[in-house]
């Protein structure tokens, strides 16, 4: 069965804290890695990922896959209190569904 | 460009009741999906349809569930006799057939099942 963890499950930082969200998977036949971004409504699109090590960048943040280990991590610098939603990770094994982790839920304190 | 559309957004009905949610995909999408959030379980796939055909419903929790496609432009969720652990954030989402990137999710219906 297709499984997808995140880690932590929720986190508290202060504006200007620089966090780290982990994401590890097992997946058939994978194809890619995505997170998404959800603030009390449908989840948002911020990256997919198929490549080991390529880092993907938009603003503050930025993200890496690593094949070899099925891992994947999301960064966010200087973080604002906007920042503030549950960050989902998902794994694609081709034309089929993404296969959700359960999120992190980040909370970013003035 | 209009996105997913689903409705309704919020539905609160009594145990037992029928309930049913409808979908619009994009158009031009070709692959269709349900997925139910929950604070316990998280975002589970409940059936995905390609080109109007349900391709894998094995996600259905159970018989009470059932999903149908007529059209390219329109699909339906359908739970009978609903219960209270039904209660969950109900998405529809869609993306071009073959496509192996993101889903573009709807707004979600939110059901309340007293």
């Amino acid at each position: 069965e297709d499984k997808v963890v995140q880690s932590p499950l929720s986190l508290v930082v202060h504006e200007g804290d620089t966090v780290t969200l982990n994401c590890s998977y097992e997946v058939t036949n994978f194809r890619s890695l995505l997170w998404y971004k959800q603030e009390k409504k449908a989840p948002t699109f911020l990256f997919m990922l198929t490549s080991s090590g390529i880092e993907k960048k938009s603003g503050r943040l930025s993200s890496i896959l690593d094949k070899k280990e099925l891992f994947s991590i999301l960064n966010i610098t200087a973080t604002q209190t906007g920042d503030s939603a549950v960050y989902l990770c998902a794994a694609g094994g081709g034309a089929d569904g993404l296969t959700f982790g359960k999120g992190t839920h980040l909370i970013i304190q003035p | 460009d209009a996105g997913v559309i689903q409705s309704p957004r919020h539905e609160v009905t009594e145990m037992g009741q029928e309930v049913t949610l409808r979908c619009k995909p994009i158009s031009g999408h070709n692959s269709l999906f349900w997925y139910r959030q929950t604070m316990m379980r998280g975002l589970e796939l409940l059936i995905y349809f390609n080109n109007n055909v349900p391709i894998d419903d094995s996600g259905m929790p159970e018989d009470r569930f059932s999903a149908k496609m007529p059209n390219a432009s329109f699909s339906t969720l359908k739970i009978q006799p609903s219960e209270p652990r039904d209660s969950a954030v109900y998405f529809c989402a869609s993306r071009p057939e073959g496509f192996t990137g993101e889903l573009f999710f709807g707004e979600g219906s939110r059901l309340t099942v007293l």
